[in-house]
């Protein structure tokens, strides 16, 4: 079965940077992208980009290009997701998430999530 | 981008009844690239309904989903204690896939 599991909540000052990973299993890790999604606390879902381990294609939301890299590691079967110069209102939980069975781009919906992981942002 | 305007922001109902969600987008949303997922606190999003009206693996059949162009639905046709929770749309016609603000679906 298809499983996507996170890495732990992690507390970063303002202006650090974090890495979160997401290690996928139960299926052929570059035959599908993998998505981050995030949700600020009390608040609703916002996507911030797509990569595919398969060419190496990412697709990032413009509010965070520019402070966000993607990457995957086909070795591990998993996907990073940092983020630069972070603020306060990076504050949420992220999210990795996959495309349903034979949805292979970046315009998809996402039918297989990890569990999330909570990034604090605070002095 | 793609602004989802979803309505009511609370559903307030009582189990066996009938909820209608709405979703409006700012622009048409090509191939009808239209998703919904349920969450409940503190877990991730549920995949619901996609390509408007495909119902995800083990999604029970009381989900449906319809519309096209801007003007999209979901309706549950009898409302299970389990279905109280958020309810969101997304589009992922156009880049950058958008999501609606989502509505509460309370137990009246």
């Amino acid at each position: 079965q298809v499983q996507l599991v996170q890495s732990g909540a992690e507390v970063r000052e303002p202006g650090a940077s974090v890495k979160v990973s997401c290690k996928a299993s139960g299926y052929t890790f570059t035959n599908y992208g993998i998505s981050w999604v995030r949700q600020a606390p009390g608040q609703g879902l916002e996507w911030m980009g797509w990569i595919s381990d398969y060419n190496g294609n990412t697709n990032y939301a413009q509010k965070v290009q520019g402070r966000l890299t993607m990457t995957t590691d086909r070795s591990t079967s998993t996907a990073y997701m940092e983020l630069r110069s972070l603020r306060s209102d990076d504050t949420a939980v992220y999210y990795c998430a996959r495309a349903p069975e034979g949805y292979f781009d970046w315009s998809t919906p996402d039918e297989y999530w990890g569990q999330g992981t909570l990034v604090t942002v605070s002095s | 981008e793609i602004v989802l305007t979803q309505s009511p922001a609370t559903l307030s109902l009582s189990p066996g009844e009938r909820a209608t969600l709405s979703c409006g987008a700012s622009q048409s949303v090509s191939s009808s690239s239209l998703a919904w997922y349920q969450q409940k606190p503190g877990l991730a999003p549920r995949l619901l309904i996609y390509d408007a009206s495909t119902r995800a693996t083990g999604i029970p059949d009381r989900f449906s989903g319809s519309g096209y162009g801007t003007d999209f639905t979901l309706t549950i046709s009898r409302l299970e204690p389990e279905d109280f929770a958020v309810y969101y749309c997304q589009q992922y016609g156009r880049s950058p896939r958008t999501f609606g603000q989502g509505t509460k679906v309370e137990i009246k």
